[in-house]
């Protein structure tokens, strides 16, 4: 069935430091690949989103593009900010389940 | 304001004593989930509903009942809970129509069965 694999946590970088955040997924078809972002004490929040291959989302600074060869659908920030600091979860919708399958979830701490 | 809301927001309760958790939207959304949330598992899907009186399990339904008899309510049973029922709790929703299927999700409803 569908899944997705994130890279684990917790990451903590310094302010202003790059971020990547890895993900990759298995699903048939041509799924659509989230992601979302929960902030302390919070509901998921969709952060950005890809519906087909090559297509880059990209929303607050941060960026993913849906690779479909590699099956990734890395994130990417060239310079976080504290306000960054949440919990990122990956995630992939595939027709044939009908369903969003999320990953783990990566918290990113960043420091001043 | 397009929003989904749940209720209540924290609830500490004891093994066996039933409880209702809400959800509601005001988005017109025909799709409406029910997630759990626990450390390294991220997100299960427990039951979901794609209309009115249509509802299915997802990956975790055990313990829990839903129902679906507005389309702005989807309402989560737990009849007997138990400590494994202990979790973070998210309701969520998608116009089912959407090209893309992303979803909606409410605050969270953080349960504590002791």
């Amino acid at each position: 069935g569908d899944s997705v694999t994130q890279m684990e946590g917790p990451v903590t970088l310094s302010e202003e430091a790059f971020l990547t955040i890895n993900c990759t997924y298995t699903a048939t078809g041509y799924p659509s690949l989230f992601w979302y972002v929960q902030y302390p004490g919070e509901g998921l929040q969709l952060l950005l989103k890809a519906t087909k291959a090559d297509d880059k989302g990209s929303n607050k600074g941060f960026e993913a593009t849906y690779r479909k060869e590699t099956t990734s659908f890395h994130l990417e920030k060239g310079s976080v900010q504290v306000s960054d600091s949440a919990v990122y979860f990956c995630a992939v919708y595939g027709g044939a389940t009908n369903k969003l399958i999320f990953g783990t979830g990566t918290l990113l701490a960043v420091q001043p | 304001e397009a929003q989904v809301t749940q209720n209540p927001r924290y609830l500490i309760t004891v093994t066996g004593k039933k409880l209702t958790v809400t959800c509601s939207q005001n988005m017109n959304h025909e799709y409406m989930s029910w997630y759990r949330q626990d450390p390294g598992l991220g997100l299960r899907q427990i039951y979901y509903s794609m209309n009115v009186e249509v509802t299915d399990k997802g990956d975790v339904p055990e313990g829990y009942k839903v129902s679906r008899k507005e389309k702005r309510n989807f309402p989560l049973i737990l009849e007997s809970p138990s400590p494994n029922q202990t979790s973070l709790y998210f309701c969520a929703t998608r116009i089912d129509r959407s090209v893309s299927y992303e979803q909606y999700f409410g605050p969270g409803t953080r349960l504590t069965v002791t």
